[in-house]
């Protein structure tokens, strides 16, 4: 069973708007963490934020934000303010206590921000 | 600025050959991770390694593919034969057990099977 979901294949952004990038979940497990990864086109995995399950505050990183609903299992990331150098994959994950820590991963989220 | 570093970065080799890849984490991580990313299935975990101790490696294909820590410093996979199929990128991360905190991935391998 798919345990992240990611629906957006593609995005398209113009420069020093918004982006929210979709993300949902399913676990039994209570305790569990979510992670955003970014992989631009030189295709290293880039570590973006993280968010633990009973975290009460959603993460923030610069302009990075995890808008995390739990009871929607549910973490999108919120990029503020985009950029070019935004442009790339961006992968939503999550690790389950019981899981042995591995991360598994959503297909991904294309994005791409307009000049 | 500590980095888990791969090697080779690329690789192209014939089918029926060996591969081995190479990974040293990052210093004092003891979580050692092998992670495949194609573009059909994209990034499924290969196996798992804590305190060098192999825990999880049901994602891997037992048949040709190995993993292993020979110490600290060095985690090996290595695929005898390789196929076509096998042609992705291998991503080797590094993290500490316990805790959620990030797994920090290296550069990756790109594998060309021909």
């Amino acid at each position: 069973a798919q345990k992240i979901t990611q629906t957006q294949p593609g995005m398209f952004v113009q420069e020093k708007e918004a982006v929210t990038l979709d993300c949902t979940y399913d676990t039994s497990d209570p305790s569990y963490g979510l992670f955003w990864y970014k992989q631009p086109s030189s295709g290293e995995m880039i570590f973006l934020i993280y968010q633990g399950s009973y975290d009460q505050q959603n993460a923030t990183e610069g302009r990075y934000s995890l808008n995390f609903q739990k009871a929607r299992k549910s973490a999108n990331l919120v990029i503020s303010a985009s950029q070019l150098g935004d442009s790339a994959m961006y992968f939503c994950a999550m690790r389950e206590e019981k899981g042995a820590q591995k991360l598994v991963f959503g297909q991904g989220t294309r994005l791409t921000i307009n000049p | 600025d500590a980095r888990v570093t791969q090697t080779p970065r690329h690789k192209v080799t014939e089918m029926g050959q060996e591969v081995t890849m190479r990974c040293q984490p990052i210093l004092g991580h003891n979580t050692v991770f092998w992670y495949r990313q194609t573009m059909m299935q994209g990034l499924e975990l290969l196996a798992y390694f804590r305190n060098r101790a192999p825990l999880d490696d049901s994602g891997m294909p037992k048949d040709r593919f190995s993993a292993e820590m020979p110490d600290a410093t060095l985690a090996t996979l290595k695929i005898q034969p390789s196929e076509p199929r096998d042609s992705a990128v291998y991503f080797c991360a590094s993290g500490f057990s316990g805790t959620y905190n990030e797994q920090f991935f290296g550069p990756g391998t790109r594998l060309t099977v021909l």
